[in-house]
């Protein structure tokens, strides 16, 4: 496969689940990122993860916990999750260590949390 | 911090006309600006992105922006819009130093009349 992949593409859970988001490029990027698309809202970044290494979090609450164990793949773990977090999530990534670097967009997980 | 408005929510076209998508952000510093373009149910994909250098920037499918430092726009235009134009468009403004996260606009949905 090519680009940034997303699996799954569709996620149905309850608040008591505890489920994960999975992410892999093929691109030879070095930072990956998540970001949440809900509803009549502008995309928000939740994380950013730079070399493995997290640099950045958006004030994202505990349930929500990013894993990264190597520039190819980036995990979202979800536990206790509440119905407001219904949206799709969306992975990118990029070459961080240029001046000018562009992210590219997996096609999203949609979670549903009932 | 840096922002992004775009001011049309929804805009309708009939097919073969023109196309102008407005965006405009605030950010203290050169921008690095970017268009992406979303259909129904999947990722984001880069239409065109402005660094530096020439203000009138191509992309992909046909369309191309203008970078108006002036008047802090970044508006998308195509001469003639078809019906796979169909999608929901976002600007976004990287920051040419520091953190690496992009800001997006609310997206505008661009729907085509046969």
């Amino acid at each position: 496969e090519t680009g940034v992949t997303q699996t799954p593409r569709h996620l149905v859970m309850g608040m008591t689940n505890k489920k994960s988001l999975k992410c892999e490029q093929h691109l030879g990027h070095n930072a990956m990122y998540w970001y949440k698309q809900s509803a009549k809202k502008p995309l928000e970044l939740m994380f950013v993860y730079n070399f493995k290494e997290q640099t950045e979090n958006n004030s994202v609450p505990s349930r929500f916990s990013p894993e990264c164990p190597n520039s190819s793949h980036l995990f979202l773990h979800l536990h206790t999750l509440q119905p407001e977090d219904s949206a799709l999530y969306l992975c990118a990534s990029s070459q961080a260590n240029m001046v000018t670097d562009t992210q590219y967009f997996g096609p999203g997980t949609r979670l549903t949390v009932l | 911090a840096q922002s992004v408005t775009q001011p049309d929510i929804h805009i309708t076209v009939s097919e073969g006309a023109s196309l102008e998508l407005r965006c405009n952000y605030s950010y203290g510093a050169t921008p690095y600006l970017f268009w992406y373009v979303q259909s129904p149910g999947q990722g984001l994909q880069l239409l065109l992105k402005y660094f530096s250098g020439d203000t009138l920037v191509q992309g992909i499918k046909g369309f191309e922006a203008e970078f108006k430092r002036s008047q802090s726009s970044f508006n998308l235009r195509k001469p003639s819009v078809h019906w796979s134009d169909a999608a929901e468009y976002f600007c976004a403004v990287g920051e040419s130093r520091g953190r690496r996260a992009l800001t997006f606009g609310s997206g505008t949905r661009l729907q085509v009349q046969p």
